[in-house]
């Protein structure tokens, strides 16, 4: 089963605006991050959220972490044309080994910010 | 202090042909995961190494799929007898140790099989 669901699945939006996207899963996690990857490109490294934190904030981005309601949301602020992107949550576990390496991801967001 | 480096790029086989795949991690990183991406969904793991030791392999289909982390050398995912099922962007990523460490990704080999 999908662990994590973004939403929407696309996102247009003007310059300056805001951006907010969501992200739900199915089981207890250890740590959530959010990636983003531009077309045809790798994944860069946004920001990792743990279980025990509620809030984190890195430049123009804000996560929410609610573990019980197992959701998240990425905000992005004042956006650019530049952050126009597929964004993607991904969750890892405890696995009964007691790691928690492998990370589960969504199929993600397409933001599209117009100038 | 480069990237997780990724080569080649793009990769076009032949069905039935080898396709090898390289991954250099981090500088200081020592666990190396590979992923694959089909088309609009997102990345799916693989596989998970360190240095000379498969950890869990258990994203691996079982037949044609191998991977290795060499005491020397880059990590390789190597996919024999392509199908066009494989056409997909794979993806390698690296920590420095486990626990609570970001997966810091290359920028992907895109295999295309005809």
């Amino acid at each position: 089963s999908q662990q994590g669901e973004e939403d929407p699945q696309a996102l247009s939006i003007q310059e300056g605006e805001n951006a907010t996207m969501n992200c739900s899963y199915k089981t207890s996690i250890n740590n959530l991050q959010w990636y983003r990857q531009n077309s045809g490109r790798g994944l860069v490294h946004l920001i990792l959220i743990r279980s025990n934190e509620r809030e984190k904030h890195s430049g123009r981005l804000r996560v929410t972490l609610d573990t019980s309601k197992k959701s998240s949301s990425l905000l992005i602020t004042a956006s650019r044309a530049a952050d126009t992107a597929s964004y993607f949550c991904a969750t890892d576990q405890f696995n009964s080994g007691g790691s928690n390496y492998k990370l589960t991801f969504g199929k993600g967001t397409l933001l599209t910010v117009n100038p | 202090n480069a990237g997780v480096m990724q080569n080649p790029r793009h990769l076009v086989r032949r069905r039935g042909q080898e396709a090898r795949l390289r991954c250099s991690p981090m500088k200081g990183h020592s666990h190396v995961y590979w992923y694959r991406q089909l088309p609009e969904e997102g990345l799916k793991f693989m596989v998970y190494l360190q240095k000379e030791n498969i950890i869990d392999e258990s994203g691996m289909p079982k037949e044609r799929f191998s991977a290795e982390f060499p005491k020397e050398g880059p990590s390789i995912l190597r996919i024999q007898q392509v199908v066009r099922g494989d056409s997909a962007a794979y993806f390698c990523a690296s920590s420095p140790s486990l626990g609570d460490y970001e997966q810091y990704f290359g920028p992907g080999t895109r295999l295309t099989v005809t």
